[in-house]
């Protein structure tokens, strides 16, 4: 199946300081990606869409002040978690549109806030 | 509204005992209906995606089935590498309900296989 990366694979960060967070499609291009969040024991919840070289779309009750979401290129976005908060501690996914109907996943990324 | 259901939330089996796990969907037009498999602290891997009732998928030992309703992925035989937990989800097409065409996900079953 198709590759999708994550990096870092986990992150611990003060409260108040802003986290970076890349989704790379390593072997295809993808005009579309979308960003997860998943809280233990729960299902993934859409975060936003990134369209490779336009504004986000963010889901209903995301701030996009404090997520920012960049699809510079058509192998690369990224998620910054803006003067992140404890209760921002979560798993984030990412996952890249390769075809019309299947998307692909990352292997996620955990972050802890204190 | 567009609505996803796994049951049970976990199951447990001893290996080689075959077994089945249920999605119900509630979809204005369905464009498709995918079955991931996501093992603790990684990322959904993606197993099969069923476009319309009576389509059948395969891969080793499970069997991806769909109706107007619901989907099955039936487990046969399982082994203990099988353990993981199961996630459904449907994309509704665009502009149909509330979902604007992004995947819904359901809560997933766990799991797991003794040997």
């Amino acid at each position: 199946g198709a590759v999708v990366s994550q990096h870092p694979s986990w992150v611990i960060c003060k409260s108040g300081t802003s986290v970076k967070i890349e989704c790379r499609s390593l072997d295809f291009q993808a005009t579309t990606m979308f960003w997860y969040r998943q809280f233990p024991k729960q299902s993934l919840m859409l975060m936003a869409t990134s369209n490779e070289g336009s504004k986000a779309t963010y889901e209903q009750g995301v701030e996009k002040d404090k997520f920012l979401i960049n699809h510079a290129s058509l192998t690369l976005s990224t998620l910054t978690v803006t003067s992140a908060h404890p209760e921002d501690s979560s798993f984030y996914i990412c996952s890249a549109k390769r075809s019309a109907e299947t998307q692909y996943f990352g292997p996620g990324t955990r972050l802890l806030v204190l | 509204e567009d609505q996803v259901t796994q049951s049970p939330e976990a199951l447990r089996l001893q290996e080689g005992e075959s077994s089945s796990l249920n999605c119900s969907y509630t979809v204005s037009g369905l464009r498709g209906l995918f079955w991931y498999r996501q093992d603790p602290g990684k990322g959904p891997e993606f197993l099969f995606t069923l476009y319309s009732a009576g389509e059948e998928k395969e891969k080793e030992r499970l069997k991806a089935t769909l109706t107007k309703k619901e989907s099955f992925l039936h487990i046969t035989a399982p082994k203990p590498e099988d353990s993981a937990t199961y996630l459904c989800a449907v994309r509704a097409r665009v502009n149909y309900g509330g979902s604007q065409g992004n995947l819904i996900f359901g809560k997933g079953t766990k799991l797991s296989v003794k040997p």
